[in-house]
């Protein structure tokens, strides 16, 4: 059974970046799409990019193409998302999932001066 | 980008009645729709994918159907648990993996 466990909570100032961590455990790591949505508090789910870790590229919605990078650790099963020049509205769960049939936990990400 | 439209945005039903949610795309998705639940303080979780397919572990009751831009979610006799947000995602074109924004299902 996958298991992805995320990196915790984080408070962040405007202007500047946070990167998130997914580690896979119990699966096959590489060859899966690695998604990363976003909640902000009381809204709906929002896809921000993903990555195949086996081929390496990343693909980013629109919305956040130049603010967001989405890379894989295929030695240690680790998918990240680096998401630059926070601002307040970029509060939110951050969570990455895998072909979306398993979740992480979520990453609470606060960004407020 | 594909845009996904949801219906109703609320919808009020008591227990062991049927719960229908649709789930409309700006263009065709073909069978790429997958549909997930999402409990407040919880991840989402996946129900059905390509459509009309249950994941592992969902129970019988919640079957999905349509193809192209017409899609739907039936919940055939609601049970206390199954009062939670439903959304739908569309896989067919990356990126984006869109979703839709999301039917609320609470207990009349």
């Amino acid at each position: 059974q996958v298991q992805l466990v995320q990196s915790g909570a984080e408070v962040k100032k405007p202007g500047s970046s946070v990167k998130v961590s997914c580690k896979a455990s119990g699966g096959t790591f590489s060859s899966y799409a690695i998604s990363w949505v976003r909640q902000a508090p009381g809204q709906g789910l929002e896809w921000m990019g993903g990555i195949i870790p086996i081929f390496g590229t990343a693909n980013y919605a629109q919305k956040f193409q130049g603010r967001v990078t989405i890379t894989a650790d295929e030695s240690t099963s680790t998918a990240y998302m680096e998401l630059s020049s926070l601002r307040s509205e970029d509060t939110a769960v951050y969570y990455c999932a895998s072909m979306g049939q398993h979740w992480g936990q979520g990453t609470l990400v606060t960004v407020s001066s | 980008e594909i845009v996904l439209t949801q219906s109703p945005a609320t919808l009020s039903l008591s227990p062991g009645e049927r719960a229908t949610l649709s789930c409309r795309a700006s263009q065709s998705v073909s069978s790429y729709l997958a549909w997930y639940q999402q409990k407040p303080g919880q991840a989402p979780r996946l129900l059905i994918y390509d459509a009309s397919n249950r994941a592992t572990g969902i129970p019988a009751r919640f079957s999905g159907s349509g193809s192209g831009t017409d899609f739907t979610l039936t919940i055939s006799s609601l049970e206390p648990e199954d009062f939670a947000v439903y959304y739908c995602q569309q896989r067919s074109n990356w990126p984006p993996n869109t979703f839709g924004q999301g039917t609320r299902l609470e207990i009349k």
